[in-house]
């Protein structure tokens, strides 16, 4: 079945830092791709999304680039902020349904 | 603007009792769905309606029950029968078509007295 997998968190990085938060997926047909961002206390906001392969999808500094051949959906900073500091989900919908598939997140810790 | 509304944000429920958790939207969406989120994990599917008077059971839809009489509004009852309800519930919304994004509420956290 689709499944997505993503990189054990946390991720410790100092301001200024470049992220990269890994995301690979298995699935049938084609799917669209998203990254979520969950603050403390908060629900999930949609960071961004992909709908085919090559689609960069991008958002307040943030990007990932959809990878049909390697099943990747990574998820890419220049430089971190403090206010960066969440938990990160990548999803993907499952083509025959209105569902989404989510991986268990990646805690992303930003220190001065 | 629109969106998604959770209440309440806190909710305490006693041994035996039945709770009710709302979500409101008005994004005009046809889907809506509930999550559960445990500490440190990701989110697990409860129940899932993609039209008024429809609804179909998720991953872990034992323990809870759900009605979609309207389509704003989504409630989800968590039952006596779900000996372990502590959790953050989370409600979501989207258009009924694949390959959509959903919308999310920020939450109801549920604690056992």
């Amino acid at each position: 079945g689709n499944s997505v997998t993503q990189m054990e968190g946390p991720v410790t990085l100092s301001e200024e830092a470049f992220l990269t938060i890994n995301c690979t997926y298995t699935a049938t047909g084609y799917p669209s791709l998203f990254w979520y961002v969950q603050y403390p206390g908060e629900g999930l906001q949609l960071l961004l999304k992909a709908t085919k392969a090559d689609d960069k999808g991008s958002n307040k500094g943030f990007e990932a680039t959809y990878r049909k051949e390697t099943t990747s959906f990574h998820l890419e900073k220049g430089s971190v902020q403090v206010s960066d500091s969440a938990v990160y989900f990548c999803a993907l919908s499952d083509y025959n349904t209105d569902k989404l598939i989510f991986g268990t997140g990646t805690r992303l810790q930003v220190f001065p | 603007d629109g969106g998604i509304t959770q209440s309440p944000k806190y909710l305490f429920r006693k041994e035996g009792q039945n709770v009710t958790l709302s979500c409101e939207q008005n994004l005009n969406h046809d889907a809506m769905y509930w999550y559960r989120q445990d500490p440190g994990q990701g989110l697990r599917l409860i129940y899932y309606s993609q039209i008024v008077n429809d609804f179909q059971k998720g991953d872990i839809a034992e323990g809870y029950s759900v009605s979609r009489e309207k389509k704003e509004s989504f409630p989800l009852t968590v039952t006596s029968a779900q000996k372990n309800p502590t959790a953050f519930y989370l409600c979501a919304s989207s258009r009924r078509q694949v390959n959509q994004p959903q919308h999310f509420g920020d939450g109801t956290r549920l604690s056992i007295l």
